[in-house]
């Protein structure tokens, strides 16, 4: 059965250190995998999506890295900003492609 | 603007005590799901729509019903809700038949049953 784990579960650094949050998994049969942001309150929102013929993805500040044989990925931020604190998940989907896999989150602060 | 919208955001109720949470989107989605999400368990899928009139289940659908009699709304049924279906619940929607695309999320739906 598909694991998702994510490490640290918490994470603290000051503003404008660029930092390195990790994913793996443990079946690299994976349709895709998808990185998500979740601020308190609200819903999760959508920041990058590999799909499982990438190796990584870019979105402004971010940037994201799959190695499916190993079965990891990494999510990079760069610059950070008080504004990125929030609590990062990364998914992967089933190998039906019906459902995502969650991880249960690193929790990310940073201080001004 | 586009969204997905969940109904209620916040409901306190008691035990056997049927209730329905809605879930409808404005971006002509075909796939629709269900996820709850609970402290050291993270998300888990309760039920899911390809497209309407399909439904099925996810990993936890024990204690839960689903409907898709339209393509925009997916309600989340608890005929007899009990305490472990305390939980806050989170309703995603796709373009595209399935989850190899970006997943549009509501804001959630806290549930508390006592």
């Amino acid at each position: 059965k598909q694991e998702v784990t994510q490490i640290p579960a918490a994470l603290s650094v000051p503003e404008g250190e660029n930092l390195v949050l990790n994913c793996s998994f443990t079946d690299s049969a994976i349709y895709n995998l998808q990185w998500f942001r979740q601020d308190p309150g609200k819903g999760l929102t959508s920041l990058l999506l590999i799909q499982s013929s990438q190796r990584e993805q870019t979105s402004g500040r971010l940037n994201a890295s799959l190695d499916k044989s190993s079965g990891r990925s990494t999510l990079y931020i760069a610059a950070s900003q008080p504004g990125d604190s929030a609590t990062y998940l990364c998914a992967v989907s089933n190998q039906a492609g019906t459902a995502l896999i969650f991880g249960k989150g690193t929790t990310l602060s940073v201080s001004s | 603007e586009a969204q997905v919208t969940q109904n209620p955001r916040y409901l306190i109720t008691v035990t056997g005590k049927k209730l329905t949470v809605t879930c409808s989107q404005n971006m002509n989605h075909e796939y629709m799901s269900w996820y709850r999400q609970d402290p050291g368990l993270g998300l888990r899928q309760i039920y899911y729509s390809m497209n309407v009139e399909v439904t099925d289940k996810g990993d936890v659908p024990e204690g839960y019903k689903v409907s898709r009699k339209e393509k925009r709304n997916f309600p989340l049924i608890l005929e007899s809700p009990s305490p472990n279906q305390t939980s806050l619940y989170f309703c995603a929607s796709s373009l595209l038949t399935g989850v190899d695309q970006p997943q549009h999320f509501g804001d959630g739906t806290r549930l508390s049953i006592l």
